[in-house]
């Protein structure tokens, strides 16, 4: 099965600053992997996705950098803001040939907390 | 859109006693997950539905637990008898499952306390 590890647990950075968040994962057929925002009280929030076709995918303010040659997975948000404040989390899945997804195995989080 | 609805937010129980937990999925939407979450072990996935068929129910702990999809909007989660070690957040997610596009949609989560 699918193992996701998790590099620090927290992660204090101030804020305007980047910040990285680093995750590891052990099954090489994974091709599907997602980053999870999870403010305190809520579900997981989508934050961007990468297919293992790919290795950078760029949104607003966050990059994902896929490394499937050490199994590596890293989140980099750019200028922090207060808002950012959470735990992350990465999942990994993997896609079928049906044209959907299995289920997401997710590491255990990385809280980021925002020094003013 | 409403997003994924979950329902109840907190259910107190029991042990011993039944408890069902409710999910209805974002319009459209022909994947549903339930996830549980608790500190000690984390985010993990307890079953899964493609187009209100099981497709992977692996991670069900035990026979105590058991979920259904009688139709595209609704899904429950079951756990007959309760037990202290079943408290967590259950959350429910639905995605449309295409190609290119397999994000999930996560629900505001179910805490559930056993006593």
């Amino acid at each position: 099965g699918e193992s996701v590890g998790l590099h620090l647990p927290t992660l204090s950075v101030q804020e305007g600053d980047n910040s990285i968040i680093n995750c590891a994962y052990s099954n090489s057929a994974s091709d599907y992997f997602i980053w999870y925002k999870q403010e305190s009280g809520k579900g997981p929030q989508f934050i961007i996705d990468i297919r293992s076709n790919m290795d950078k995918r760029q949104g607003q303010r966050v990059t994902v950098l896929l490394n499937k040659t050490v199994k590596h997975l890293s989140l980099q948000i750019a200028a922090t803001q207060p808002g950012d404040s959470a735990v992350y989390f990465c999942a990994v899945s993997s896609m079928y040939s049906g044209g959907g997804a299995d289920g997401l195995t997710f590491g255990k989080g990385t809280h980021l907390i925002i020094q003013p | 859109d409403a997003g994924v609805i979950q329902s109840p937010r907190h259910e107190v129980t029991e042990m011993g006693q039944e408890v069902t937990l409710r999910c209805k999925p974002i319009s459209g939407h022909n994947s549903l997950f339930w996830y549980r979450q608790t500190m000690m072990r984390g985010l993990e996935l307890l079953i899964y539905f493609n187009n209100n068929v099981p497709i992977d129910d692996s991670g069900m702990p035990e026979d105590r637990f058991s979920a259904k999809m009688p139709n595209a909007s609704f899904s429950t989660l079951k756990i007959q008898p309760s037990e202290p070690r079943d408290s967590a957040v259950y959350f429910c997610a639905s995605s449309l499952s295409r190609m290119g596009t397999y994000e999930q949609y996560f629900g505001p989560g179910t805490r559930l306390t056993v006593t």
